[in-house]
């Protein structure tokens, strides 16, 4: 596609549910990050990838957050046992990668709202 | 770590005027990126503006510029020519240039520009 895709846009889980949000990055883009972003905040990291291999994962807030990317393209961020704190927006970024372009551009998906009943 | 702040929640501005954002940043590294995002109620992060901090000269997009002060780590946004479509959250955000393996973007918690017809 011609974007960043995401989806569900919009996703309701009960307390202790497990959830999976997914990342269809722009086509050939190495790099491909998720964010975190509270209601009134700004997004914070929460992990990196450079094609399959997770180079920094240090956002995460807890064991409960965990995200691949096996095949270099599509990633899936998936919560175990959902709490409320985790209600946010999760984005989704990709760019061409470090040396590819010269500014290495972040391109947004849209988001998953994520509300945590 | 670096740190970027937004100390206006909100602005207003009537159409046609003019308005800057603030932002400052702390960081220990000489060399980086500074970014404007705009985010709109779709959710989608845009990018406003760049800037490269190696470089003297000020960023401009059309109506879109920007006042960086290395020294005192300061990057304000202005808006000129205000339109009805500029209405959006933006967001400062931060990215060091050559950290291979950790390209993220650290962003402000934003300033919600309202436009006044």
């Amino acid at each position: 596609g011609a974007g960043v895709s995401q989806s569900p846009r919009y996703k309701v889980a009960k307390r202790g549910q497990d959830v999976a949000l997914r990342c269809d990055p722009i086509s050939g883009h190495v790099s491909l990050f998720w964010y975190q972003q509270a209601l009134g905040q700004g997004p914070e990291f929460l992990t990196y990838f450079q094609n399959e291999a997770q180079l920094d994962k240090s956002g995460l807030p807890s064991d409960r957050f965990f995200a691949e990317r096996p095949e270099g393209s599509v990633s899936t961020l998936k919560i175990q046992r959902t709490q409320q704190e985790d209600s946010a927006v999760y984005l989704c970024a990709s760019s061409l990668g470090l040396g590819r372009s010269r500014y290495n551009e972040q391109f947004f998906g849209p988001g998953t709202r994520l509300t945590v009943l | 770590a670096q740190t970027v702040t937004q100390s206006q929640p909100e602005m207003s501005v009537q159409e046609a005027e003019t308005v800057t954002l603030s932002c400052t940043y702390d960081t220990s590294e000489s060399d980086y990126y500074l970014f404007w995002y705009k985010q709109p109620p779709s959710r989608q992060m845009i990018l406003v503006i760049r800037q490269e901090a190696y470089k003297q000269q000020n960023a401009t997009e059309n109506r879109f510029s920007v006042n960086f002060q290395k020294a005192a780590k300061s990057f304000s946004l202005k808006i000129s020519d205000s339109q009805l479509g500029d209405a959006a959250m933006y967001f400062c955000a931060y990215r060091n240039r050559f950290n291979f393996g950790n390209e993220k973007l650290t962003f402000g918690t934003g300033t919600r520009l309202t436009i006044i017809p």
